[in-house]
């Protein structure tokens, strides 16, 4: 059973301009939620989506926005870039129903110059 | 904040057991105890979950105390490669909740040769 893949897993960006994350989930999942990891602030709770709707969102600035599609799969949006936007941005799967056990990718390393 | 108190770090040789206290005094009936473990540079990792009993699989054990007030995760025979930070989590079996799950700092684990 192939994981949960994120692309890219490394990019960089200058302060101003936007950046789209991608994730595909594991088959059979349904949730896709997102994470941002900092040094400063650890893991972070972004937002949660199933069934293409956003089920749950940390508090974080309208710049970061998501979406999911048909199949699943999710993309998650920053806009007008920040230094501090610099991150570990993380996927992660799950069932939705059952156990909250969540799958995570690798994550996308964004760095803002 | 976070709901859990954990130990900054902790030291284990290798081949011993790895015991990792977790202090979650104020968790609620409907709460489990969920540990996951990230390894550096990687996402996190899914280890085990209980409610009230012990519990164990073929990466760990978890005991939770009668008042399910702390609980501990044992390593049974630590590698170099269980070197990581380790997360101990309270969060509703099923849902995300409206916070997604929250991590704190967690314990980092450094498995001594």
């Amino acid at each position: 059973k192939a994981g949960v893949t994120q692309t890219p897993r490394y990019l960089i960006k200058t302060r101003g301009q936007q950046v789209t994350l991608s994730c595909s989930p594991i088959s059979g999942h349904r949730s896709v939620s997102w994470y941002q990891q900092t040094p400063g602030q650890g893991l972070q709770f972004l937002f949660e989506y199933f069934s293409e709707t956003q089920r749950n969102k940390g508090n974080f600035p309208g710049r970061f926005s998501g979406r999911q599609f048909s199949n699943s799969r999710s993309e998650m949006n920053v806009s007008t870039l920040e230094l501090g936007d610099s991150a570990l941005y993380l996927c992660a799967s799950r069932p939705f129903s059952g156990a909250n056990v969540l799958t995570f990718g690798a994550g996308s390393r964004l760095t803002v110059l | 904040d976070a709901k859990t108190t954990q130990p900054t770090s902790m030291d284990c040789a290798e081949g011993r057991a790895a015991n990792l206290p977790c202090n979650h005094s104020t968790i609620s009936g409907n709460e489990y105890v969920y540990w996951y473990r990230q390894i550096h540079s990687q996402g996190p990792q899914y280890i085990i979950h209980g409610l009230k009993n012990n519990e164990t699989n073929e990466m760990a054990s978890l005991i939770i105390t009668e008042d399910r007030k702390s609980s501990t995760l044992i390593l049974p025979h630590a590698t170099l490669r269980d070197t990581a930070v380790y997360y101990c989590i309270v969060q509703p079996r099923s849902g995300g909740g409206a916070d997604g799950l929250t991590f704190g700092k967690g314990t980092h684990l450094i498995i001594q040769p």
